[in-house]
């Protein structure tokens, strides 16, 4: 199993371009989500899926779209990107929605935004 | 005020010793309470997790929760330079939550 993968591993855009970030697990999770990770800010919910069709926003959802068309994969687009969306996106899994705590992270896209 | 307050440190202490991480938090509904270890430029991973107020232990790795302070801590023992890394603890209102809080991570660093 690759786990959880994320593409690609660092990219700079220019403000106001649009991007996709992509996200892909193998291990027929139910449950996926985007994060983001600033410095003195833990990390931070950005949408979440509990299964293909299904996705729901988290903490801080402006500026990001997503889908969730099949089980395994769940990209997140960045309509318009803004120098504040400079950070580092992780993606992660779990089993389920309901009855599992542990999520499985991916490795992460550092994203600059200028 | 964050719901999770963790202390960014960065930690620095000398191989063998007891390394004490903590976090405090607000909202009384939290019952579900994880570590993760974060090493650099990778994804956090599941240390351990706890349900309501206790101790649990995992070899050298005991995660400890009093409700009653809303304070949560993890200790290391015979801290070994492959425990360097960044700690976030995390919480939940409910057992797979569709949402997890995390707190901002402590830097640690065990010297050799």
């Amino acid at each position: 199993n690759a786990g959880v993968t994320q593409t690609p591993k660092f990219q700079v855009l220019k403000t106001g371009q649009s991007m996709t970030l992509q996200c892909a697990q193998d291990m027929n999770h139910e449950y996926m989500s985007w994060y983001r990770q600033d410095p003195g800010m833990g990390l931070r919910l950005i949408h979440y899926s509990v299964g293909a069709g299904i996705t729901d926003q988290g903490e801080v959802p402006n500026g990001y779209n997503v889908s969730r068309s099949t089980t395994e994969d769940f990209p997140l687009r960045l309509l318009s990107a803004a120098p504040s969306q400079t950070s580092v996106y992780f993606c992660a899994s779990r089993l389920d929605g309901r009855g599992e705590v542990e999520q499985y992270f991916g490795p992460g896209t550092r994203l600059t935004v200028t | 005020q964050k719901e999770v307050e963790q202390d960014p440190g960065p930690l620095s202490v000398p191989e063998g010793a007891i390394v004490s991480l903590n976090c405090t938090y607000s909202n009384s509904a939290f019952q579900y309470f994880m570590w993760y270890r974060q090493y650099s430029r990778k994804g956090p991973e599941l240390l351990m997790y706890t349900y309501s107020s206790g101790n649990k232990e995992d070899g050298r790795f005991t995660a400890q929760v009093d409700k009653s302070s809303k304070y949560i801590s993890l200790f290391i023992r015979d801290s070994q330079p492959s425990d360097s890394a960044t700690y976030l603890c995390a919480m939940s209102a409910a057992q797979g939550a569709q949402k997890l809080v995390f707190g901002q991570g402590t830097r640690l660093t065990i010297n050799p």
